[in-house]
């Protein structure tokens, strides 16, 4: 592994589904942040981790849960997917001293 | 919250310059990111300014006026490849970590 992997790449759920995206460094950074992207809208905070242990809200939590058990894994949960949740989604890292973000692929995924 | 605007599609020539406008409200700016992100990929980190000034790394620079709420990306010699979409990324000192609010974004599109 180098730098952060996500998985699955892409995805087709039902809606009504649980789901979890799961996100793993190698980087030892600090914080971890998981964004959705969406044509239009940009790149917009769903949960973030400062370190393990910790989790805060972002800006479009709803319907999301995340958890952080150790340093390098991050995975993001989907209790009961809705169509509204179709989108790309970025994990992202970055080391406290601010560096920006070294992020993910992605993983695609399309609710019907 | 913050407020970041930048413009939505540009279209330039190859080997010609090209300047990506990004204006911001923050009410505890600490720092501007830009990174470039092609079709289907993850962003990459292409620059960082926390301090007034032009930042240069070969082609790319990056301009900053905190005055202002301000910045630009000057792209030069510009070749096919940097046809890709550019994300404006502020960080405030009031976010309870490192965390980013991204622009929509400027899809760039370089022509022969």
């Amino acid at each position: 592994i180098a730098g952060i992997t996500q998985a699955p790449t892409s995805q087709i759920l039902a809606a009504g589904r649980r789901m979890t995206l799961r996100c793993t460094q190698d980087m030892r950074h600090n914080a971890m942040y998981w964004y959705r992207q969406d044509l239009g809208l940009g790149l917009r905070l769903i949960h973030y981790s400062n370190t393990a242990g910790t989790t805060g809200k972002g800006e479009v939590p709803d319907g999301y849960s995340v958890s952080r058990a150790n340093t390098d894994d991050f995975p993001l949960t989907l209790a009961s997917a809705v169509p509204s949740q179709t989108s790309v989604y970025f994990c992202a890292s970055s080391d406290r001293a601010g560096d920006g973000y070294t992020f993910g692929s992605g993983t695609r995924l399309t609710v019907v | 919250g913050q407020n970041i605007d930048q413009p939505t599609e540009m279209t330039a020539t190859e080997g010609a310059i090209v300047q990506i406008n990004c204006t911001y409200q923050t009410s505890g700016f600490n720092g501007l990111f830009w990174y470039q992100q092609h079709a289907g990929e993850a962003p990459t980190f292409l620059s960082y300014n926390v301090l007034d000034g032009l930042e240069e790394k070969g082609r790319f620079s990056s301009f900053l006026s905190r005055s202002k709420g301000y910045s630009y990306l000057l792209l030069k010699e510009l070749q096919m490849k940097d046809s890709a979409s550019y994300l404006c990324a502020v960080r405030d000192r009031g976010n309870a970590g490192n965390m980013l609010t991204f622009g929509g974004g400027t899809r760039l599109m370089v022509k022969p």
